[in-house]
């Protein structure tokens, strides 16, 4: 099974500095990988994700995340925090020969300081 | 509107008293699935289907049914709810490009269950 690793429960920054949420998997084959976001009380919303392709994706609100085979990682990022960010930040993977069964990490809250 | 409903939204129950927890989608999408939220340890998949007929077992299915007579709806059941199952529940759905699912998942509001 797959495992996912999102170092970092709790991650504070200020307004307007980089935000960095770091994302981590386990297996040889590179999956399928999906950042969602949660807004207190709501569920899960797709940020971005990386299928096949280019290794740097983009996303909504100016988010995006390189994937790096190498280091097995698919970190998300944003140049400038804003308070609208602050929410709960999911990494989550798919095996790329079923892609059926989905492997979500134990997550990471942001806080954006004014 | 592109939507996943659920129903109910919190549910508290007793012990061994058998629920179900109903989810429909609007988007005629083959893919659905079930997630518990547990603080520390994210989002972890129940069950899934491909399609009507077609359900797998996810990651933690133990102490859980689900059907998929149709393909809007997908209920999970709890025939003998028992406290460790007091959790967050969410169901999704997905279109299935091909074999796989690649494109997003989409999340219905989640419902917050207490079993007593």
């Amino acid at each position: 099974a797959q495992s996912v690793t999102q170092l970092g429960s709790h991650v504070s920054v200020s307004e307007g500095a980089l935000v960095l949420l770091r994302c981590n998997y386990s297996s040889s084959v590179p999956p399928y990988l999906f950042w969602y976001v949660q807004y207190p009380n709501q569920g899960l919303q797709l940020l971005l994700k990386y299928t096949t392709g280019a290794t740097l994706v983009k996303g909504i609100n100016g988010f995006e995340a390189e994937f790096k085979k190498s280091e097995t990682s698919f970190h998300l990022t944003k140049p400038s925090a804003h308070m609208s960010d602050a929410a709960e930040y999911f990494c989550a993977v798919s095996d790329r020969g079923t892609g059926n069964q989905f492997y979500f990490g134990t997550g990471t809250s942001l806080t954006v300081i004014p | 509107e592109a939507q996943v409903t659920q129903n109910p939204r919190y549910l508290i129950t007793v012990t061994g008293k058998k629920l179900t927890v109903t989810c429909s989608q609007n988007m005629n999408h083959e893919y659905m699935s079930w997630y518990r939220q547990d603080p520390g340890l994210g989002l972890r998949q129940i069950y899934y289907s491909m399609n009507v007929e077609v359900t797998d077992k996810g990651d933690v299915p133990e102490g859980y049914k689900v059907s998929r007579k149709e393909k809007r709806n997908f209920p999970l059941i709890l025939e003998s709810p028992s406290p460790n199952q007091t959790s967050l529940y969410f169901c999704a759905s997905s279109y299935i490009g091909g074999r796989v699912i690649t494109d997003t998942q989409y999340f219905g509001p989640g419902t917050r269950l207490t079993v007593l």
